[in-house]
């Protein structure tokens, strides 16, 4: 089945600072790539995605770049802020075309 | 738009009861919800797929008889923690997937502790 490595596990930033976090897969059938906000506590929020037919995506201080050749996306944040601390999930779609598969997650820090 | 809800947000419930979970999609229709179980500073870990007007398709390891899912429609579908114990205490969240462009939305979770 589809296996999803995330890294780094934990990440910490100056505010202003960008941040960068890399995820690789192994299906290379795979075509959605979302990445999930989550704060402690609640639901994880789709904070921006990319389709295999593009190779970035950017919505303001947030960007994700994709490589289908290696398998691997990455989110990348810029200037960043003390609310922007959260644990961030990388995901893909499964084999079956439905379920996603998420990666363990990165918990980003960014002190003030 | 695109908002999940769940109900409840938390319960806390004796060992040996049941326990429902409710997700909604409030303001689309999804033909397919997905429900997940997430323990503290760890990933989501897919339990089930629910379709509208079909049985669930369990992930290996879940048990059916002990997560019972129901999606009786386009907006609700349910997760029964039947016969709970103390190990199923966790954080249960629920996805629906937006059919038009694939994208699933979560609800806010429901944290259930069992006595």
């Amino acid at each position: 089945g589809e296996n999803v490595e995330q890294h780094p596990s934990t990440l910490s930033v100056q505010e202003g600072d960008s941040a960068v976090i890399k995820c690789t897969y192994s299906d290379s059938a795979s075509n959605y790539f979302p990445w999930y906000k989550q704060e402690l506590g609640k639901g994880p929020q789709l904070i921006i995605d990319i389709r295999s037919n593009v190779g970035e995506k950017k919505d303001q201080r947030i960007a994700v770049t994709l490589n289908k050749t290696a398998k691997h996306f990455s989110l990348h944040i810029t200037e960043t802020q003390p609310e922007d601390s959260a644990v961030y999930f990388c995901a893909v779609i499964s084999q079956a075309g439905t379920a996603l598969i998420f990666g363990k997650g990165t918990t980003l820090s960014v002190s003030s | 738009g695109a908002v999940v809800s769940q109900h409840p947000s938390w319960v806390i419930c004796k060992s040996g009861t049941s326990v429902k979970i409710e997700c909604r999609s409030l303001d689309f229709q999804a033909t397919t919800m997905f429900w997940y179980r997430q323990f503290p500073k760890q990933s989501l870990m897919l339990m089930a797929t629910s379709n509208e007007g079909s049985k669930a398709t369990y992930e290996q390891g879940v048990e059916k008889d002990k997560f019972l899912i129901n999606h009786a429609s386009l907006t609700l579908s349910t997760l029964t923690v039947t016969s709970a114990h103390p190990e199923d205490s966790s954080f249960y969240i629920c996805s629906a997937r937006w059919t038009r462009l694939n994208e699933q939305f979560f609800g806010p979770g429901t944290r259930l502790t069992v006595l």
